[in-house]
């Protein structure tokens, strides 16, 4: 079972709502991702979360919003979203953000099933 | 730029049978190179890492990856396939390039199906 869970495991919603996705881990891990995957395709980094600081934002469009309330929380808001938006939204976390002589590897939710209608 | 290539779309191999899931990278200095599973309907699970030392990883669930530096090879291997290691396999290296926070480089992926 992993140790990353990530609420709810599946989301439907229209354009025009709001919602929000959420990631929790008992880990200590210090370091939390958001990844979006779309089907048979390799992840894609969203989001950076290092001591509960925002530390990297892969040029994502303003209607995903991160939130990280507290070091063992990661939530995505997302509002007006696009049916292209549609995909799996992975959370991680790792037990420190080292940059690139980091070896610690990245500890994955089973994701949340976005569908936008 | 730092990048893996994992040139099988699909891996068909029989249950018994020694599986191998190939992976080349492509990086300046000494690569941090890693090993994902993805089983369905699930997230990414981390199998084995190479970052220094023995050129023999061994990992989850009798994985094991061979680093060969002078293939720029990073290949996964079981010796015995079993029907429950089909699923898709990510190869993945950290960008340690002097510019770089260390984002992790994903291949595009490889399916493996094991056959009863």
């Amino acid at each position: 079972d992993t140790e990353v869970t990530q609420t709810p495991k599946h989301l439907v919603m229209g354009m025009t709502n709001k919602k929000s996705l959420k990631c929790e881990q008992h880990m200590g891990h210090r370091a939390m991702y958001w990844y979006k995957q779309k089907a048979k395709k390799p992840p894609e980094l969203m989001f950076v979360y290092s001591y509960e600081k925002l530390s990297i934002n892969e040029s994502v469009p303003s209607r995903f919003s991160p939130e990280c309330p507290n070091s063992s929380l990661l939530n995505l808001h997302l509002h007006a979203l696009q049916p292209e938006d549609s995909a799996l939204y992975l959370c991680a976390s790792s037990q420190d953000f080292g940059g690139a002589r980091d070896g610690s590897p990245l500890h994955f939710g089973n994701g949340t099933r976005l569908t936008v209608t | 730029a730092q990048s893996v290539a994992q040139p099988e779309d699909q891996v068909n191999v029989a249950e018994g049978n020694p599986l191998t899931v190939k992976c080349t990278y492509s990086v300046s200095g000494n690569p941090y190179l890693f090993w994902y599973v993805q089983y369905p309907n699930r997230g990414l699970q981390f199998l084995l890492k190479y970052i220094t030392g023995d050129n023999l990883v061994k990992g989850s669930y009798g994985f094991e990856a061979e680093f060969n530096k002078s293939q720029t090879s990073f290949h996964l291997k079981k010796p015995s396939a079993l029907v429950s290691d089909s699923a898709l396999y990510f190869c993945a290296v950290r960008d340690v390039t002097t510019d770089s926070w260390g984002k992790l480089q994903f291949g595009a992926g490889t399916q493996v199906v094991v056959t009863p």
